[in-house]
């Protein structure tokens, strides 16, 4: 079935860049997410990505896509103590009946 | 954007009672929503599909008779824990997507539900 993978844990400094990163199983996927949840708090999403883009920039968010190995990586700029949560990879093909598969979700945690 | 909310956002309850937890889009309408089970450190299981009309769709594994859901309207879905037992203790999330929002896909997320079940 369709899998979604992440590393669990990143500690960055504040200032320096995070790169968190995921991988997935599904040749099909059509959209590819990056949500954040903060403690005790639903999801927001981030951004996200259509499965026929390599980049997408959106401030101090940049994804890139390497749609041939199934990468998908979210790099936040400038890192700030307010960045810290745990972020979620997901990505879904609409002909899944609309479902959209998580990974377990990267904590980042932010380095005074 | 569109909020989400959920209610209540913590409750407490004895075995075997049931628990009735409230999702709802405040700003637009939603044909679909989510639910979701998350455990500590862990990621998002969804458990079901709730159509609004119509039965919902759950997941392999999630007991349909144990997780009753209802979407009567098209701002609100139910999801009711029947009997609750300890292990059914989780955070509960649901999340909707705007009608005719299918271009980006996105989910609006509720702030979740914290069961507890002594």
């Amino acid at each position: 079935g369709e899998d979604v993978e992440q590393s669990l844990f990143l500690s960055v400094r504040e200032g320096d860049s995070s790169v968190i990163n995921c991988t997935y199983t599904d040749s099909s996927s059509t959209y590819l997410y990056w949500y954040k949840q903060e403690p005790g708090a639903g999801l927001q999403l981030l951004t996200y990505i259509f499965s026929n883009m390599d980049m997408k920039q959106d401030q101090r968010l940049t994804v890139l896509l390497n749609k041939k190995d199934k990468h998908l990586s979210l790099r936040i700029a400038d890192t700030q103590t307010g960045d810290s949560a745990i972020y979620f990879c997901a990505e879904t093909y609409w002909g899944r009946d609309d479902k959209i598969i998580f990974g377990k979700g990267t904590r980042l945690h932010i380095l005074p | 954007g569109a909020v989400v909310s959920q209610h209540p956002s913590r409750v407490i309850c004895k075995s075997g009672t049931s628990v009735k937890i409230e999702c709802r889009s405040l700003d637009f309408q939603a044909t679909t929503m989510f639910w979701y089970r998350q455990f500590p450190k862990q990621s998002l299981m969804l458990m079901a599909t709730s159509n609004e009309g119509s039965k919902a769709t759950y997941e392999q594994g999630v007991e349909k008779d144990k997780f009753l859901i209802n979407h009567a309207s098209l701002t609100l879905s139910t999801l009711t824990v029947t009997s609750a037992h300890p292990e059914d203790s989780s955070f509960y999330i649901c999340s909707a997507r705007e009608i005719g929002n299918r271009n980006t896909g996105e989910l609006f997320f509720g702030e979740g539900s914290r069961l507890t079940v002594l």
